[in-house]
């Protein structure tokens, strides 16, 4: 039983193009978080989402644009991809004041 | 601005022998959950241990256990009997609910064990 499932798991597509990354947890969570690490490992926030209601978005370019129909679920939308975005994106969940559980990560390349 | 520090960019070990992983932080509150998280080579992010600030004991899961220097703001993770499947970065992160829900993160250790 997968807790939080992100799909694709791979993505590779050309500058320009607009992507779309899905997340679901079935934990039952309230709190939902995409994230971006970078070739460094470095783990960066993007936003965040309680009960379908935005709570933390950092300083994110605006083609970025997360999408919460529910609770369980929160998607990323990436307009106009550029080089700079190829990175490995997780979706991660967490009960209010607990550890967060991440999703298997998605690679997404920009060629 | 709460902060992670996580000195050591890069240790290895011998396999079967121990090893610490360092990590301090910064932060004025008194109530807090500290994290360590491990990401092996699959890219996974697996919770490894958890402390509540307000807990004097030491948390430990079978080969993984903390330091908690709570004065001295230091929550070290300490890995006995290292196995070859502890290869991985491992992440130290600080969660503080005044924080808007947000973990604050190290920039990881990669660990390496040696047969």
């Amino acid at each position: 039983d997968t807790a939080v499932s992100q799909t694709p798991k791979y993505l590779v597509t050309q500058m320009g193009n607009d992507k779309s990354i899905k997340c679901e947890q079935n934990l039952g969570h309230d709190t939902m978080y995409w994230y971006k690490q970078d070739s460094k490992k470095f783990l960066k926030i993007m936003f965040s989402y309680n009960n379908k209601e935005l709570i933390i978005n950092e300083t994110v370019p605006n083609r970025f644009s997360p999408k919460s129909p529910d609770k369980a679920h929160l998607n990323l939308h990436i307009n106009s991809l550029e080089l700079g975005d190829s990175a490995v994106y997780f979706c991660a969940s967490s009960p209010i004041g607990r550890e967060q559980y991440f999703g298997p990560g998605t690679r997404l390349t920009v060629t | 601005a709460q902060t992670v520090t996580q000195s050591q960019p890069e240790m290895s070990v011998q396999e079967a022998e121990t090893v610490t992983l360092s990590c301090t932080y910064d932060t004025s509150e008194s109530d807090y959950y500290l994290f360590w998280y491990k990401q092996p080579p699959s890219r996974q992010m697996i919770l490894v241990i958890r402390q509540e600030a307000y807990k004097q004991q030491n948390a430990t899961e079978n080969r993984f256990s903390v330091n908690f220097q709570k004065a001295a703001k230091s929550f070290s993770l300490k890995i006995s009997d290292s196995q070859l499947g502890d290869a991985a970065m491992y992440f130290c992160a600080y969660y503080n609910a005044g924080n808007n829900r947000k973990l604050i993160w190290g920039l990881g250790t990669s660990l390496a064990v040696n047969p």
